[in-house]
């Protein structure tokens, strides 16, 4: 079955860049997410990857795609207090049963 | 807008009681979502639903149960609360196009 992988902590400084890595197991998903979940409130999507892209930038974030391997990363440039929060890397299979299948999360804990 | 809006924010329940958890979403979306969220599991799917009356066991169903009468509004039903039943409650929804998944703010379930 889908199996979404990823580490649980990084810890980062202030201003220094965050790579969030993520192994998932489907190779059917049209899209891969990163969500961000800040503490008390539900997943917010952070940004997508189309499957048939390798890179896609959006101002701080950059989402890299290796669908050989079957990892993505998520990276944050100049990383601020305020990303501190947790991380999912999630698929939504278009095989058929479109379930949100979510990695565990990696708490991102920014210190000064 | 997306909304997707879950009924409660915080609750507090005694063991052995029933209990509702809804989730409403104005997207007209045919997928709905329940997964619990707990420190170091992520997230795991409870139930899901595919359409009205429509209702599919996710990886831990064991003591809940659903109910989707009407297309914008899926249930969750703890049938009697244990405190193994603490946790973080979120709804999510889909389009059916393998696209973005939408979640709820989350439901805190204490059961004491």
């Amino acid at each position: 079955g889908e199996d979404v992988e990823q580490s649980l902590f990084l810890s980062v400084r202030e201003g220094d860049s965050s790579v969030i890595n993520c192994t998932y197991t489907d190779s059917s998903s049209t899209y891969l997410y990163w969500y961000k979940q800040e503490p008390g409130a539900g997943l917010q999507l952070l940004t997508y990857i189309f499957s048939n892209m390798d890179m896609k930038q959006d101002q701080r974030l950059t989402v890299l795609l290796n669908k050989k391997d079957k990892h993505l990363s998520l990276r944050i440039a100049d990383t601020q207090t305020g990303d501190s929060a947790i991380y999912f890397c999630a698929e939504i299979p278009s095989g058929g049963s479109y379930i949100p299948t979510f990695g565990r999360g990696t708490s991102l804990i920014v210190h000064p | 807008d997306v909304k997707v809006t879950q009924s409660s924010r915080y609750l507090v329940k005694r063991t052995g009681e029933k209990v509702f958890l809804e989730c409403v979403q104005d997207m007209d979306h045919e997928n709905m979502f329940w997964y619990r969220q707990d420190p170091g599991l992520g997230l795991r799917l409870i139930y899901f639903s595919y359409d009205v009356k429509m209702k599919e066991k996710g990886d831990i169903p064991e003591g809940y149960s659903v109910s989707r009468e009407k297309k914008e509004r899926f249930s969750l039903i703890l049938e009697s609360a244990s405190t193994n039943q603490t946790s973080m409650y979120l709804c999510a929804i889909e389009s059916g196009a393998a696209t973005e998944a939408f979640f709820g703010q989350g439901t805190r379930l204490t059961v004491v």
